[in-house]
């Protein structure tokens, strides 16, 4: 597609459900990110994928969360066990290889996630 | 570790105004350095973006950006705030060679009052 593509747009879960993000990225780009963005809040990094190497999951909150990327395509995140906290907006960004050309990141719209 | 430090929360300007949001970094290497917005309900858009080169960057909007390596910084300017750049204003700093992540400020709320 033209940009990074989030699903769903906004999902509402009970506490202690598991859920399923997903973000397709730019077609092309090795990089993807995850960042959570909690109300009024700044962009707190999750992690972090380049190509084929090991994923940096040095943001990751809790044992909860993880991610999986397959090659360069689809990314899916997931929460385990959800709580209350865990209400964010979650962000998915993908860039082009890092140290030659643009390394911007082009984000996606975003998952708005609302554990009740 | 890199990070970056966005010192002010909220920033109120008059219409008409000028502006400079700052910015600092800690990076043990040349960095890129990027400024995003983000609108009420909208998600991230690239304003501009520093490689290497000339130090004063154009971006959308009539922002600029000025890298000084020696203090660290890369402040965001813009010689006429207009009521529709009202939005949280990101900077962002990222590795230029290697694998790293993309690592942002806690943000900058702009407020242009009339």
């Amino acid at each position: 597609g033209a940009g990074v593509s989030q699903s769903p747009s906004n999902k509402v879960t009970e506490k202690g459900k598991d859920v399923e993000l997903r973000c397709d990225p730019i077609s092309g780009h090795t990089a993807l990110y995850w960042y959570r963005q909690r109300l009024g809040q700044g962009l707190e990094f999750l992690i972090y994928f380049q190509g084929n190497s090991a994923p940096d999951k040095s943001g990751l909150p809790s044992d909860r969360f993880s991610a999986e990327r397959t090659g360069e395509s689809v990314s899916t995140l997931t929460i385990q066990r959800t709580q209350q906290e865990d209400s964010a907006v979650y962000l998915c960004a993908s860039s082009s290889r890092q140290g030659e050309g643009s390394t911007e990141a082009f984000f996606g719209q975003g998952t708005r996630l609302t554990v009740v | 570790a890199q990070s970056v430090t966005q010192p002010d929360i909220h920033i109120t300007v008059s219409e008409g105004a000028s502006l400079e949001l700052r910015c600092n970094y800690s990076y043990g290497a040349t960095p890129y350095l990027f400024w995003y917005v983000q609108s009420p309900g909208q998600g991230l858009q690239l304003l501009l973006k520093y490689f290497s080169g000339d130090t004063l960057v154009q971006g959308i909007k009539g922002f600029e950006a000025e890298f000084k390596r020696s203090q660290s910084s890369f402040n965001l300017r813009k010689p006429s705030v207009h009521w529709s750049d009202a939005a949280e204003y990101f900077c962002a700093v990222g590795p230029y060679s290697g694998y790293s992540t993309l690592t942002f400020g806690k943000g900058t709320m702009l407020l242009v009052s009339p």
